[in-house]
């Protein structure tokens, strides 16, 4: 699985868009991106995924460059309660999600 | 309501006494896996089964052990050939192959003292 590169840390005023870089250039064909998040102290949790389009969800979206290389996570309107570590997946044949340092977002009133 | 359920919370042992975390999902997920994370550190991959019967080493199985009898549960034993087992333990479970869809428990705190 191909390795990702995530800011350790990044603030975002209530109410703007946060937006999370993330780095994987040796992704190959067939390995989607996930993102996932962690709010201190409880399981991770499912934001969104992709593999070559732009997806949209209700908590996100998700922008992957035409490369593929690198994708940004944002989060249209942040409030409080987004404030947590972040984390960018790159996984494919394996089926194995591997977690990196992640980023840590403070959302500040 | 379907979910995945971690227990205790809060564990407290004396070291080199093995111990067992429990994992349970009711969610008819065909993999499972458990993760361990330290202060301040991502996830760290320990174990992972795909299927009833079956399991596969993850980054970091030195020092633990795993069985899968059932497709809902999937037990983690801390043993005392681990040599730093103080951590925050997380268990998940996901349709094999559809990782969009991995699930967490709510994790369990193990101090070894």
């Amino acid at each position: 699985d191909a390795k990702t590169t995530q800011p350790p840390s990044m603030d975002c005023a209530e109410g703007r868009a946060a937006n999370l870089p993330c780095n994987h250039s040796t992704i190959s064909g067939n390995e989607y991106v996930y993102w996932y998040r962690q709010i201190h102290s409880q399981g991770p949790q499912y934001i969104i995924h992709g593999l070559k389009n732009n997806e949209t969800n209700e908590m996100a979206s998700l922008i992957i460059t035409e490369d593929r290389k690198s994708s940004t996570l944002i989060l249209p309107h942040a409030t409080l309660r987004d404030t947590a570590v972040y984390y960018c997946i790159v996984s494919g044949a394996t089926n194995k999600l591997i977690f990196g340092t992640g980023t840590l977002l403070a959302v500040q009133p | 309501d379907g979910g995945i359920t971690q227990s205790p919370k809060y564990l407290f042992r004396k070291e080199g006494q093995n111990v067992t975390l429990s994992c349970e999902q009711n969610l008819n997920h065909d993999a499972m896996y458990w993760y361990r994370q330290d202060p301040g550190q991502g996830l760290r991959l320990i174990y992972y089964s795909q299927i009833v019967n079956d399991f596969q080493k993850g980054d970091i199985a030195e020092g633990y052990s795993v069985s899968r009898e059932k497709k809902e549960s999937f037990p983690l034993t801390v043993t005392s050939a681990q040599k730093n087992p103080t951590a925050f333990y997380l268990c998940a479970s996901s349709i094999e192959g559809v990782l969009r869809e991995a699930f967490f428990g709510q994790g369990t705190r193990l101090t070894v003292v």
